[in-house]
């Protein structure tokens, strides 16, 4: 069974903090991480994806992959009220389906 | 910007009943999904479609459920006879090709409740 593990949070992160949210995967073999992002009642929106250990950078957000580890992690630089949301880590299976986490829950407080 | 639409955005139905959820994916996609999110858990896979086929799909989705794609632009989800535990946002997602580094692109998602 592939698992998908997030914190569920909530994190709380004043304005203009960095949030931290991370991920671990079990399957070893997985190849491609994304992190989306889901308001309440919306569908998930995708932020990132990276495929090769290391960072990778988006404006203010950072994806870091480590497959030793089996650790994907997303820091949002001066983190705004905006960013309030579900970050969803994901994961693609054989069929190139996703696997999702459960999701951290994220408060940017003004 | 093309994007994956959803009709109807919520959908009310008593149990037992069929429901059909449909979906227009982005014209230059081949590979179709179906996801579902219950209420406060996780999304959940449901059924990948790609050539006219399923080419994969989860314990969740049983007889009760099929898709299709009728007409070269829309995909749908029926649910035969629906249960109460039905009740889910479902969401499409298209992908263009199948390269791994090749992103998903969710619709709207149908809000499907059961009484």
């Amino acid at each position: 069974q592939k698992e998908v593990e997030q914190n569920s949070g909530p994190l709380s992160v004043p304005e203009g903090a960095i949030a931290s949210l991370n991920c671990t995967y079990s399957d070893r073999v997985s190849q491609s991480f994304f992190w989306y992002r889901q308001y309440s009642g919306k569908s998930p929106e995708l932020i990132m994806s990276i495929y090769s250990n290391g960072d990778k950078e988006d404006g203010r957000f950072t994806a870091q992959l480590n497959k030793a580890s089996q650790y994907v992690s997303l820091l949002i630089r001066d983190s705004q009220p905006s960013d309030s949301a579900t970050y969803l880590c994901a994961v693609i299976g054989s069929a190139r389906q996703l696997t999702f986490g459960s999701g951290t829950q994220l408060t940017v407080l003004p | 910007e093309p994007e994956v639409t959803q009709t109807p955005s919520h959908q009310v139905t008593q149990m037992g009943q069929e429901v059909i959820l449909r979906c227009v994916p982005i014209s230059n996609h081949l590979y179709f999904y179906w996801y579902r999110q219950i209420l406060g858990q996780k999304v959940e896979f449901l059924v990948s479609f790609y050539n006219n086929e399923i080419s994969e799909k989860s314990e969740i989705f049983d007889d009760q459920f099929s898709v299709e794609r009728p007409d070269g632009s829309n995909f749908t989800l029926k649910i035969r006879s629906t249960k109460l535990e039905d009740s889910a946002m479902y969401f499409c997602a298209s992908r263009r090709d199948r390269g791994s580094t090749d992103t998903q692109y969710f619709g709207p998602g149908t809000r499907l409740t059961v009484l």
